[in-house]
């Protein structure tokens, strides 16, 4: 059971909005720790998408944002395209376990 | 270009030992902390361990602590981690990553992945 909770699973058609949840407690999101997330493409490395909660890396593409409130963070695709459909991972760091820690993934489908 | 090549993996028999190294290219490797992270056969991601820039600081998850030793050589611009003890459930691919500043941080994210280098542990 992972540290940071997310949905298993979530889908959405081409142009629609998804949300991915990331719900984690007080040692660390809500303790202030910032949230990554990842994007992992079937048979290859994960690849960051988002840094420090808000920012995107130089050539990810500005569909993609993240958010964060109290003890949760959020990754929205306000429109989805084809090549979105990956795996995609929230991370943080847990002062309680004295270590990063990932969230269990959210598989996206594009319907 | 920016890239960091893992190798080393493979089959072991529990109980046995195996070295991981993370060779880094495109960057000056000797001015960031590095990290492994693992992802066992269909499921998501663990951090393993970190490293300072110097190798002077290591952190390392609680189910690898005693068991597997992360260490660096800046004058070959390669990462390695030696797991020794090794258990079923530490079959996974092994990836590393890149951290962005010289001291791991509680705020770090890990921006430059490897390809990863699977290891199998089984009799």
């Amino acid at each position: 059971q992972s540290v940071l909770t997310q949905p298993p699973s979530v889908s959405g058609a081409p142009g629609q909005r998804v949300t991915i949840s990331c719900t984690g407690s007080s040692s660390n999101i809500g303790a202030g720790f910032d949230v990554h997330w990842y994007q992992q493409l079937p048979g290859t490395a994960p690849k960051l998408l988002i840094y420090g909660n808000t920012n995107r890396p130089s050539g990810v593409p500005d569909r993609f944002s993240g958010s964060n409130s109290g003890t949760s963070a959020s990754l929205v695709i306000p429109g989805l395209q084809a090549e979105d459909e990956a795996d995609y991972y929230c991370q943080s760091y847990d002062s309680s376990l004295n270590g990063w820690v990932f969230g269990g993934g959210t598989k996206l489908t594009v319907l | 270009e920016v890239q960091l090549v893992e190798s080393g993996g493979g089959l072991v028999q529990p109980g046995g030992s195996l070295r991981l190294s993370c060779a880094a290219s495109g960057f000056s490797f000797s001015s960031y902390a590095m990290t492994w992270v693992r992802q066992a056969p269909g499921k998501g991601l663990e951090w393993v361990s970190s490293i300072s820039a110097t190798g002077g600081t290591t952190y390392s998850a609680d189910s690898v602590k005693g068991r597997f030793t992360i260490s660096r050589d800046n004058s070959k611009n390669t990462l390695y981690l030696q797991m020794n003890s090794l258990r079923a459930e530490d079959t996974a691919v092994y990836y590393c990553a890149k951290n962005p500043r010289r001291e791991p941080r509680g705020d770090d994210d890990f921006d430059i992945w490897g390809q990863g280098t699977m290891v199998h542990v089984s009799s």
